[in-house]
């Protein structure tokens, strides 16, 4: 499975849009980006996943560049609840394992 | 719904000792997934099952043992505890592969957790 880099903290302006990057360089044309974040202490909490096009939920907007080898995760209109380890990870294939591989995440920190 | 559920939420056990987690997937999910997260440390994957067998698993020693029933729910045992085995276990469910080799977009839901403490 592919490696991600993602800075690890951030900081960003409660209101404002946080603009989370992730480069997975490696990524192979039949692996999904994933999102999760976790709040201390807790179960990570998914986000979204996309494989190629751009997608949008309830919580979040994720961009994926046309090559795949980075994306971005947008939280519109950020919260000081929005606090936590953001990680994105390229998910092995089912043959491959199927998991997520954890890395570091970035540390974000909405501040009032 | 109910989401993924773990039990218990905290155990304290002796080195050397045996510890078993519980974690009953959502419904309708046959695939569950284990993780140990130790204190200020990532998460590490540990096991993975689907549909009562085990398909993968990570890079710990055998003493980490789990199955998965046919209602399922899983659990995972730990034999000879160590004091670096205190942790917190996470426990995940998401669709199985239905037999069938699928693209890995069906969504992960993770449980709270377990607290794993060895004294």
């Amino acid at each position: 499975d592919a490696k991600t880099t993602q800075p690890p903290s951030m900081d960003c302006a409660e209101g404002r849009a946080a603009n989370l990057p992730c480069n997975h360089s490696t990524i192979s044309g039949n692996e999904y980006v994933y999102w999760y974040r976790q709040i201390h202490s807790q179960g990570p909490q998914y986000i979204i996943h996309g494989l190629k096009n751009n997608e949008t939920n309830e919580m979040a907007s994720l961009i994926i560049t046309e090559d795949r080898k980075s994306s971005t995760l947008i939280l519109p209109h950020a919260t000081l609840r929005d606090t936590a380890v953001y990680y994105c990870i390229v998910r092995a294939t089912y043959n491959a394992g199927n998991m997520l591989t954890f890395g570091g995440g970035t540390r974000l920190m909405v501040k009032p | 719904e109910a989401g993924v559920t773990q039990s218990p939420t905290h155990l304290i056990k002796t080195r050397g000792q045996q510890a078993t987690l519980r974690c009953s997937p959502i419904s309708g999910h046959t695939s569950v997934y284990w993780y140990q997260q130790a204190l200020g440390l990532g998460l590490q994957f540990l096991l993975w099952y689907d549909e009562g067998e085990e398909r993968n698993r990570g890079n710990f020693p055998p003493r980490f043992s789990g199955r998965q029933f046919p209602n399922y729910s899983s659990e995972l045992n730990v034999n000879a505890l160590e004091l670096e085995d205190s942790a917190l276990y996470l426990c995940a469910s998401s669709l199985g592969g239905g037999g069938q080799t699928i693209l890995s977009g069906n969504t992960i839901y993770f449980g709270e957790g377990s607290w794993l403490t060895v004294v």
